[in-house]
């Protein structure tokens, strides 16, 4: 299985501040990686998929890069709705792992 | 638009088997573009993903849970299930549904999610 890592685990932050969060894959994955976004009690949403497509109707604030083993999820400027936890997952090959998961709670 | 929603027993006693559907509305489960998968979330921890199923009926499992897990399609009802034997307190978790997007030949995702159900497994 390809076993995924996600650095900081938890994060805080403040209102405008930039935030990135890495995944790290433990083998080549290409660009077979989407990030998702969940709020407490709520499903996951997706907001980037292919390492770096937006998807439809995520604002562009969200930025993804990054290919093979090292990804990158960048948060240009926080707003008060991305206080949330963030995951990784990958999409290379079954089983579809996830990453432990980014809280980035309020500072 | 595109919804899913899960429906099912939300307590299931140690032993059994926990059964599960994904009701499909607003679009069609038989599409060449689409898997459709199960996803479960044990309390205040992270994502497992489950496995897979075509409308065809091809299916992919984890291979952790692969010796306790059935899951079917019925394109008739536009539904999809997931059957899980044996379950212990460990089973005990939200379940999602949600379809995974099969853009080739280099994207993949999950944009659809139902909300979720929470199984509990307890005597």
């Amino acid at each position: 299985d390809i076993q995924l890592t996600q650095s900081p685990s938890f994060l805080s932050a403040s209102v405008g501040d930039r935030v990135t969060i890495t995944c790290r894959a433990s083998q080549d994955i290409s660009s077979y990686l989407a990030w998702y976004q969940q709020k407490p009690g709520k499903a996951p949403n997706l907001l980037m998929y292919a390492a770096s497509t937006l998807h439809s109707g995520v604002p562009s604030r969200f930025s993804g890069s990054g290919s093979g083993t090292e990804f990158t999820l960048t948060i240009s400027s926080l707003q008060p709705e991305d206080f949330a936890t963030y995951y990784c997952q990958q999409l290379h090959s079954h089983p579809f792992t996830f990453g432990p998961g980014t809280k980035v709670d309020i500072k | 638009q595109l919804q899913l929603q899960e429906s099912g027993p939300r307590l299931v006693k140690p032993s059994e088997t926990l059964s599960l559907t994904c009701t499909v509305s607003g679009g069609s489960i038989s599409s060449s573009l689409y898997y459709w998968d199960w996803i479960r979330q044990p309390p205040g921890k992270g994502l497992e993903w489950i496995g897979s199923i075509y409308y065809s009926g091809t299916t992919y499992y984890s291979p952790s849970l692969k010796s306790r897990i059935t899951m079917s399609v019925d394109t008739s009802k536009n539904q999809f299930s997931l059957k899980l034997s044996s379950v212990t307190a460990a089973d005990t978790a939200v379940y999602f549904c949600a379809r995974h997007v099969l853009q080739l030949p280099d994207k993949y995702y999950m944009d659809v999610w139902g909300q979720g159900t929470t199984v509990t497994v307890s005597s």
